[in-house]
């Protein structure tokens, strides 16, 4: 089945720490995107990649990096800068990043730090 | 900053009722406009790609039409069921950044059967 995953589903860091979400698609798709959800927000882009070693920032990047190495995988690291990372992060990926086409969900990683 | 609204944020319906809610967007370059469903505990999904003025798209009992003159689009449901609960994003793109998509907060459906 193509799709995308996201792991864990559940993830428990202390403030301070660095941690990195994965996301790999096996949908063939050039672009990817990262969003943050908060209660009684819409989906809020961190960061997008267009192509493989490629990627740009989105409307809320400070606090956060990127890589794409591989046009498979697009992983999330949300470091010690990042004021408020306590959320929910769901990758996506679609087509190309210039046609119609629409975009592909994973099923999110839920990050606590405390 | 690009703009886009839904409305209303929230919306409880009985079963059988229709129901519409609204998607504002810049008026000007218009690329494309998409709706998702978010159901609970699952993905959002695409419902429509939308891209020329005065499109309708229809899927079962829900619809959805575009003004990209005057930035909205409608997003209509006949006849809600309880499975249409979830909350439904709109999202803008400029044509000059395709590669980008700028949600809407959404609107939150909740049907009683």
């Amino acid at each position: 089945d193509g799709g995308i995953t996201q792991s864990p589903k559940y993830l428990f860091r202390k403030e301070g720490q660095n941690v990195t979400l994965s996301c790999e698609q096996n949908l063939n798709h050039d672009a990817m995107y990262w969003y943050r959800q908060d209660p009684g927000q819409g989906l809020r882009l961190i960061y997008y990649s267009q192509i493989v070693n490629d990627f740009q920032k989105g409307d809320i990047a400070e606090g956060y990096s990127v890589s794409r190495e591989k046009k498979e995988s697009f992983p999330l690291t949300v470091t010690s800068a990042q004021k408020n990372p306590t959320a929910f992060y769901l990758c996506a990926s679609r087509r190309t990043a210039s046609d119609l086409s629409e975009q592909y969900f994973g099923p999110g990683t839920r990050l606590t730090v405390t | 900053i690009l703009n886009v609204e839904q409305s209303p944020q929230s919306l409880h319906v009985q079963e059988g009722d229709s129901t519409n809610f609204t998607c504002s967007f810049p008026s000007s370059n218009f690329y494309a406009l998409h709706w998702y469903r978010w159901e609970t505990a699952k993905s959002p999904e695409a419902l429509f790609v939308m891209t020329l003025n005065g499109d309708e798209k229809k899927k079962g009992r829900i619809s959805a039409t575009l003004n990209t003159k005057e930035g909205y689009s409608y997003l209509y449901i006949k006849g809600s069921q309880p499975e249409d609960s979830a909350t439904y994003l709109c999202a803008f793109i400029h044509s000059g950044n395709t590669g980008k998509l700028i949600f809407g907060q959404g609107t939150t459906l909740q049907v009683k059967p």
